[in-house]
């Protein structure tokens, strides 16, 4: 029972572009969803968030958009550096008081970035 | 210095045994997790404590047994290991300022169940 999703398991693109990472998700009661970041060996670092009231969120390089009707949201990175090659964990969690959010993952997507 | 500690980060063992891998944070954050990362890559929540307190107990086989002696620190003791408890093990803390679900993760603890 997946409730996140992440189709792509991988995604290689030129430094300077933009890459594009998608998640999809089924649960309704969603009311916040983020974006982990992973390198090898390390444990996932938060990266950006948005509210389901939202739909769009900016930090700099990174811009989440979300799509409620679709249950759909993605990561755009612009413009893409090498040191942004991770695994990228999109999740998602009903607020809940503090301690109690249950963040559930998708399978992540491994971002290449190529100079 | 490491926000969120965990140790052992490699750990071997055989079936049957019994193991503990141990967290601390020094955020000073009152919310401690276990997530575990199985051969998928799916990460789960197992556990999560407030001050002390067992918040969240996700349906986890009662041979897992965590346990905060403070809110600095969550150990996580399996009892019995099985093969399908070979997975990666990440503690995790956050802080009640913080935005819903931003977690501060350890490095992990690759658990191998031969």
């Amino acid at each position: 029972d997946q409730q996140v999703k992440q189709n792509s398991p991988s995604l290689s693109v030129q430094e300077g572009r933009i890459s594009i990472l998608n998640c999809d998700y089924t649960n309704s009661m969603f009311d916040y969803f983020l974006w982990y970041k992973k390198y090898p060996a390390e444990g996932p670092t938060f990266l950006i968030s948005i509210s389901s009231i939202k739909d769009k969120n900016e930090d700099g390089r990174f811009t989440v958009f979300l799509n409620k009707s679709a249950k759909h949201l993605s990561l755009h990175i612009v413009p893409s550096q090498p040191g942004d090659s991770a695994v990228y964990f999109c999740a998602a969690t009903p607020l809940g008081q503090g301690g109690s959010e249950k963040l559930v993952f998708g399978k992540g997507t491994k971002l290449t970035v190529n100079p | 210095d490491t926000a969120v500690s965990q140790t052992p980060k490699y750990l071997v063992t055989q079936m049957g045994n019994d193991k503990s891998i141990k967290c601390e944070q020094n955020l000073g954050h009152d919310t401690m997790y276990w997530y575990k990362q199985d051969s998928k890559k799916f990460l789960k929540i197992m556990f999560s404590y407030n001050n002390k307190e067992l918040i969240i107990n996700e349906t986890v086989p009662n041979r897992f047994s965590p346990k905060s002696p403070d809110k600095a620190h969550l150990n996580l003791h399996i009892n019995s290991l099985e093969l399908g408890d070979s997975a990666v093990y990440f503690c995790a803390s956050s802080r009640p300022t913080g935005g819903p679900g931003e977690l501060f993760f350890g490095e992990g603890s690759r658990l191998t169940v031969l």
